[in-house]
């Protein structure tokens, strides 16, 4: 089944201490993104990658690091997590040249104390 | 720069009630359209898109016309069901950029 994980569904964490966000698509795009959901802002993008070790800055990148070693995975870090942190984070894929359509992950959401 | 907005919510409606979200939005060159819809607890999924203008994308029961004199792609329903409760977000896309931009979303809620 064509899928995106993502993994924790679920964190609890306090502000300062480190935490990665996992993502993985199954579908060979080399288009990959990650994305943050805040009540009455949407969606708002964080990072980008285009293919493995290509990537680059979304809208709100702050305090937000990532990297694309493989295709298939491109991991959120969160070096020191702060509560303006708290939020819903989606990652999502798709073939590039497009734009195509994005296939969307189930969502991580993170509280930071 | 480019952006969508969109009808704010809450939307309420009873069952079998007719559908309108209006969408409008701004951007440089020939965007692609989308609609896309959030399950409660779930990621987002593409309900139906548009290409160019006049293009008229479908899929259960939606609808919305790409139109380019009014810079609109509003989705319809002609009869929702208690299982169209959901979020619903316009995005747009331009050609060569992988880049969606997306809506605030709005809230539907249908009542049986």
């Amino acid at each position: 089944e064509a899928q995106v994980t993502q993994n924790p569904r679920y964190l609890i964490t306090v502000t300062g201490k480190k935490l990665t966000v996992t993502c993985s698509q199954n579908m060979n795009h080399e288009y990959m993104s990650w994305y943050r959901q805040d009540p009455g802002l949407g969606l708002r993008q964080i990072y980008y990658s285009m293919n493995v070790e290509v990537t680059d800055k979304g809208d709100v990148p702050e305090g937000y690091k990532v990297s694309r070693k493989e295709k298939r995975n491109f991991p959120l870090i969160l070096e020191s997590p702060s509560p303006n942190q708290t939020s819903l984070y989606f990652c999502a894929s798709s073939l590039r040249e497009g734009p195509y359509e994005q296939y969307f992950g189930p969502g991580t959401r993170l509280t930071v104390t | 720069g480019d952006s969508v907005t969109q009808m704010e919510g809450p939307v309420t409606l009873s069952e079998e009630a007719f559908l309108t979200i209006n969408c409008t939005y701004t951007a440089t060159g020939y965007p692609s359209l989308f609609w896309y819809v959030q399950y409660p607890g779930e990621g987002l999924q593409l309900l139906l898109k548009a290409t160019k203008a006049d293009d008229k994308g479908s899929n259960k029961g939606f609808e919305a016309t790409y139109r380019k004199e009014t810079t609109s792609f509003h989705l319809e329903k002609g009869s929702v069901q208690v299982s169209d409760s959901a979020v619903y977000f316009c995005a747009l896309g331009l050609g060569g950029s992988e880049k969606l931009v997306f809506g605030k979303g709005t809230k539907l809620t249908v009542n049986p």
